[in-house]
């Protein structure tokens, strides 16, 4: 069964409006998990690293106050993109690790489109 | 993170195994090969992952050459549902970060 929940699978907002996005490791602890976005006929790009407790980790081009991540307990991350446009219009997909050289578990990702 | 190479498109008749290769020649000794699948529209699936030993699940078969400059997924009987894009990724687990590469879409065909 599914060990990383992700929600909503799928949502679809005005331009300008914040969207939250929540990602949950079902059946362990995450100090770590992983934000990704994936445009259509692309491969998955790395956003940014969730610390649990500390701030996120924020890959090279991807504006930090655009996209807010909030990792405030060991089981849950929330992705927030902020007056979001129809260019943030992507597939998101969270993955959480349970720690040493164990496989990351992807979420089945939210869908965003921005009218 | 070691950069991976792989085909880009495979097809494999159902029934028969599957063998997707992968190159990482700059592979570097703390690093794990890690292999995903992503069906269209979900979240990339774990399959399998390994150091330097060979290694079997359920689901493949990973072969590591003995210089760690490549590997190879093997899908012993590959059935219609296995039509996915593969990812294979170098990666430590230190950082635990994935840095996917364009994957090989695999066609398995009746």
């Amino acid at each position: 069964g599914a060990v990383v929940s992700q929600h909503p699978s799928w949502v679809i907002c005005k331009s300008g409006t914040s969207v939250k996005i929540e990602c949950r490791s079902l059946d362990f602890q995450a100090t770590t998990m992983f934000w990704y976005r994936q445009f259509p006929k692309q491969s998955l790009m790395l956003m940014a690293t969730s610390n649990e407790g500390s701030k996120a980790t924020y890959e090279q081009g991807v504006e930090k106050d655009k996209f807010l991540i909030n990792h405030a307990s060991l089981t849950l991350s929330t992705l927030t993109v902020t007056s979001a446009h129809p260019e943030d219009s992507s597939f998101y997909i969270c993955s959480a690790n349970r720690g040493g050289n164990q496989p990351q578990h992807f979420g089945d990702g939210t869908r965003l489109s921005i009218l | 993170d070691a950069k991976t190479t792989q085909p880009p498109s495979m097809d494999c008749a159902e029934g028969r195994a599957a063998n997707l290769p992968c190159n990482h020649s700059t592979i570097s000794g703390n690093e794990y090969v890690y292999w995903y699948r992503q069906i269209h529209s979900q979240g990339p699936q774990y399959i399998i992952h390994g150091l330097k030993n060979n290694e079997t699940n359920e689901m493949a078969s990973l072969i590591i050459t003995e210089d760690r400059k490549s590997s190879t997924l093997i899908l012993p009987h590959a059935t219609l549902r296995d039509t996915a894009v593969y990812y294979c990724i170098a990666a430590s687990s230190n950082t635990g970060k994935l840095i996917f590469g364009q994957g090989t879409t695999l066609q398995v065909k009746p």
